[in-house]
């Protein structure tokens, strides 16, 4: 049974450029959160995926924006580059809020984003 | 301020020695979940335990253990006879309702590294 797959693995851009961050979530989960986790730090909540719409927000500006597919798949896309937004990007799912958020989340391997 | 917090940002111990993992946590709701993940260095967060704010019932798991305490709003995680493979950065969580708009979306420590060596 695939766990939560999240591609690419790593990933090096350039301050100003776009990145489009993918995620497949584990099977039978239709729910999918994004967090951004710095060096020495906890992950920190970006945004919450359900039914192809963005049902909670954490406190990240509008050049993180994000994608739910019909498949329940989402993508993560950062705007604008900052040398800030390196961070490993780990992607969450989980049954529909709030039962879901109770249980947990299933958490992929991240992606390793490197701004210079 | 924080909602949760771990406050052993390193631990540093020889294997078959215990050691146990700070976590105090701070909500007004009376309805909340507790978690424990642990990170190895690949990177993904594997889930060890979730408690529910009703349930105070100490858990062991093989080696692992959790003190759950209402009284000092902690939650901290005992690991008997430690082995290198325990080596990894652990992380406390909160899931609440009122700040996440009903949907009890985790709150993250910042982690405690735990460094094993033989």
């Amino acid at each position: 049974d695939a766990g939560v797959t999240q591609s690419p693995t790593h990933l090096i851009k350039t301050r100003g450029q776009q990145v489009t961050l993918r995620c497949s979530p584990k099977s039978g989960h239709d729910t999918v959160s994004w967090y951004q986790q710095a060096l020495g730090q906890g992950p920190q909540f970006i945004f919450q995926y359900y039914e192809e719409e963005e049902r909670q927000r954490g406190n990240f500006p509008d050049r993180f924006s994000g994608h739910q597919f019909p498949n329940y798949s989402s993508e993560l896309n950062v705007n604008a580059l900052l040398l800030g937004d390196s961070a490993l990007y780990l992607c969450a799912s989980s049954h529909p809020p709030p039962t879901g958020s109770r249980y947990g989340y299933t958490f992929g391997s991240g992606t390793r984003l490197t701004v210079v | 301020a924080q909602k949760v917090t771990q406050a052993q940002t390193e631990i540093s111990v020889v294997e078959k020695e215990d050691v146990t993992l700070d976590c105090v946590y701070e909500t007004r709701d009376t309805t909340y979940y507790l978690f424990w993940y642990k990170q190895p260095p690949s990177g993904e967060l594997v889930f060890l335990i979730r408690r529910n704010s009703f349930d105070e019932q100490n858990e062991i798991s093989g080696r692992y253990s959790w003190n759950f305490q209402k009284s000092t709003s902690s939650f901290n995680f005992t690991i008997t006879a430690s082995q290198v493979v325990d080596s990894a950065v652990y992380f406390c969580a909160l899931s609440e309702s009122s700040s996440s708009g009903g949907s009890y979306i985790p709150t993250f420590g910042r982690g405690t590294s735990l460094i094993v060596h033989p």
